[in-house]
């Protein structure tokens, strides 16, 4: 069964904020987690990723966060756009598993101008 | 350098009919995976193949759905005798495999399934 969800189904958040997507999975044999980004009528799109023996990754505005100890992964987007509108999605790959994605149920980011 | 490619991007079929959906990775992957999507979900692993040979179908539903990834030509997701419950949209994806650190995959744009 599924093992990765989100906390937030809906954030609305003003272009320029800070954005905080949040995500936990319950599986701690998880390896490797990855962020994608969904908008309406399209394939999902890479965002970030990052192994389970990290805690921080940074990207171009993003930050991803890893704490292994309660089994949550976050997403930071910087000085968030009207073009970073859409469904995130974080997913995982288990250790030792084949490279299929589980993937979380999603988050929608809406950003007023 | 084109991305995955998938086709059709829209698919309309009676109950009884079959579906055949298409994917082409991007150019130098063999490893090609196909997920299903419901309506406000998230998407959902199926099958992950190789050029010939199926790794992974533990997504697979048992009977009606088959996949293929020959040595010559794109993947195919066949669905025989659809239902109303299949109508969702498929997606696929493609990587290179594992490099070491990533197992980034790289998703095409979708075939939505409708079934009448």
């Amino acid at each position: 069964g599924e093992s990765v969800g989100l906390h937030l189904p809906t954030l609305s958040v003003q272009e320029g904020d800070n954005s905080i997507i949040n995500c936990a999975y319950s599986n701690s044999a998880s390896d490797y987690f990855i962020w994608y980004k969904q908008e309406s009528g399209k394939g999902p799109q890479f965002i970030i990723d990052i192994r389970s023996n990290m805690d921080k990754r940074q990207g171009q505005r993003v930050t991803v966060l890893l704490n292994k100890t309660v089994k949550h992964l976050s997403l930071q987007i910087a000085a968030t756009q009207p073009g970073d509108s859409a469904v995130y999605f974080c997913a995982e790959i288990l250790q030792g598993g084949s490279e299929k994605l589980v993937f979380g149920k999603g988050m929608k980011l809406t950003v007023n101008p | 350098n084109a991305g995955v490619m998938q086709n059709p991007r829209h698919l309309v079929r009676r109950r009884g009919q079959e579906a055949r959906l298409r994917c082409s990775p991007m150019k130098g992957h063999s490893h090609v995976y196909w997920y299903r999507q419901l309506p406000e979900e998230g998407l959902k692993f199926m099958v992950y193949l190789q050029k010939e040979n199926i790794i992974d179908e533990s997504g697979m539903p048992k009977e009606r759905f088959s996949a293929e990834f020959p040595k010559e030509g794109p993947s195919i997701l066949r669905i025989q005798q659809v239902v109303r419950g299949d109508s969702a949209a498929y997606f696929c994806a493609s990587s290179p495999g594992y490099s070491g650190y990533s197992y980034e995959q790289y998703f095409g744009p979708g075939t939505r399934l409708t079934v009448t």
